[in-house]
């Protein structure tokens, strides 16, 4: 079975601290893409970061970072220093070889001035 | 990157009449489309997988006679809500790509669905 398990549903910090949003997946496939989007109250999905399974490498882009451990099937996002525009639905999903994605239920971020 | 989108953006209608949403990639050649729904406060749900020239696929649980799919050309895509009821208002959403295996894929900007 494939899925993706984002447990926390909502995650409220002030500004200026850092957070981080869990995201832990299952599949057989040998070969897939981990993506995280971010869901603003508009509702347009914008894209943050795509990963494929080969790649172990963490990535930091700005405050945004992302820590991929295949060992535990896990893809963390991590933002450092949130500010208020940070706040939003953050969805982590699953690509698999069929070409669909599994969206986790997603993590509603509150940053508080 | 790649530009993917949807029309209209947002559509009231009445119980009972149809819906068409448009979905178009602008600079490339979508051989697969996706068709995903998005109730309030819940994830975006997969409904069918569209390619070109041929029949969608429907996922499990959706009515294949109540959402109409046509994927008549490279960049086209459009999904027909027929019959529409209240239950049927949400977020429908399009992502487009031009291989199911390479990972690009494209988001349309969301059309909000409110049937009265």
């Amino acid at each position: 079975a494939q899925k993706v398990t984002q447990a926390q549903t909502e995650i409220s910090v002030v500004e200026k601290e850092d957070v981080t949003l869990d995201c832990v997946y299952e599949t057989r496939d040998t070969t897939y893409y981990l993506f995280w989007y971010k869901q603003p109250p508009s509702g347009e999905l914008v894209f943050l970061i795509r990963r494929n399974s080969f790649d172990e490498q963490n990535e930091i882009s700005g405050r945004y970072s992302w820590n991929f451990q295949k060992s535990t099937s896990s893809f963390n996002f991590t933002i450092t220093a949130s500010q208020v525009v940070d706040s939003a639905v953050y969805f982590c999903a699953l690509h698999n070889q069929g070409g669909k994605l599994i969206f986790g239920q997603g993590t509603e971020l509150s940053v508080k001035p | 990157g790649a530009v993917v989108s949807q029309h209209p953006s947002r559509v009231i209608c009445k119980s009972g009449t149809s819906v068409k949403i448009e979905c178009r990639s602008l600079d490339f050649q979508a051989t697969t489309m996706f068709w995903y729904r998005q109730f309030p406060k819940q994830s975006l749900m997969l409904m069918a997988t569209s390619n070109e020239g041929s029949k969608a696929t429907y996922e499990q649980g959706v009515e294949k006679d109540k959402f109409l799919i046509n994927h008549a050309s490279l960049t086209l895509s459009t999904l027909t809500v027929t019959s529409a009821h209240p239950e049927d208002s949400s977020f429908y959403i399009c992502s487009a790509t031009g291989g199911v295996n390479t990972g690009e894929l494209f988001f349309g900007e969301g059309s909000r669905l409110t049937v009265l």
